[in-house]
């Protein structure tokens, strides 16, 4: 069974930084990509960042570049997200998901894990 | 970037009915379009992926329709544990898009 259990997440004050983490079992982790993905409170799903499964290229959505890092250790199949200078908006529940790879660039999610909360508040 | 809009935003059904929920996006997706249910507090669930196929472990209750900017997702004779939110996926650009969501409540 997959499961995915993300870490991590906690009050900061704006400026401020985290690593999350997501801890991936039940799959072959070094074969697969994976994301995360945001809901903020009150609003709809988003997707912030993802990796090829040898690390060596990452996506992000525009809204978080320069600022979030998405790494992943295949050795402790381990996804993480360094997410620095935060802001009010990266106020959300942080979810790690397992991308289904259609064709390039094309990704769809088929597991994710519940979630890890991140308050962004002085 | 291509813009996605669910509606309803909240549709009210009784246990045993139809729910018919719309996606539509601003560009042509053809049938890059994936399904997800919602429930608070849990992982967000594939349930339709290609527009219209289940993925593993969805109900036969479920199906997907549609293709280009228009898709519907169907739920028949609703139970008691399909009351949650429910959001489309475009995978057909990036960046990866969703839609705002449709809650599904009972009546």
């Amino acid at each position: 069974e997959v499961q995915l259990v993300e870490s991590g997440g906690g009050l900061v004050q704006p400026g401020g930084s985290l690593r999350l983490s997501c801890a991936a079992s039940g799959f072959t982790f070094s074969k697969s990509w994976m994301s995360w993905v945001r809901q903020a409170p009150g609003k709809g799903l988003e997707w912030v960042a993802n990796i090829k499964p040898d690390g060596g290229e990452q996506y992000y959505v525009d809204s978080v570049k320069g600022r979030f890092t998405i790494s992943r250790d295949n050795v402790k199949s381990s996804l993480y997200l360094q997410v620095n200078s935060l802001r009010a908006e990266d106020t959300a529940v942080y979810y790690c998901a397992r991308d289904v790879v259609v064709i390039t660039a094309a990704h769809y999610f088929d597991s994710w894990g519940q979630g890890t909360l991140v308050t962004v508040s002085s | 970037e291509i813009v996605m809009t669910q509606s309803p935003a909240t549709l009210s059904v009784s246990p045993g009915e139809r729910a018919t929920l719309s996606c539509r996006t601003s560009q042509s997706v053809n049938s890059n379009l994936a399904w997800y249910q919602h429930k608070p507090g849990q992982a967000p669930r594939l349930l339709i992926y290609g527009a219209s196929t289940r993925a593993t472990g969805a109900p036969a209750r479920f199906s997907g329709s549609g293709s280009g900017t228009e898709f519907t997702l169907t739920i028949s004779n609703l139970q008691s544990e399909d009351f949650a939110l429910y959001y489309c996926q475009q995978f057909h650009n990036w960046p990866l898009a969703f839609g705002g969501g449709t809650k599904v409540e009972i009546k």
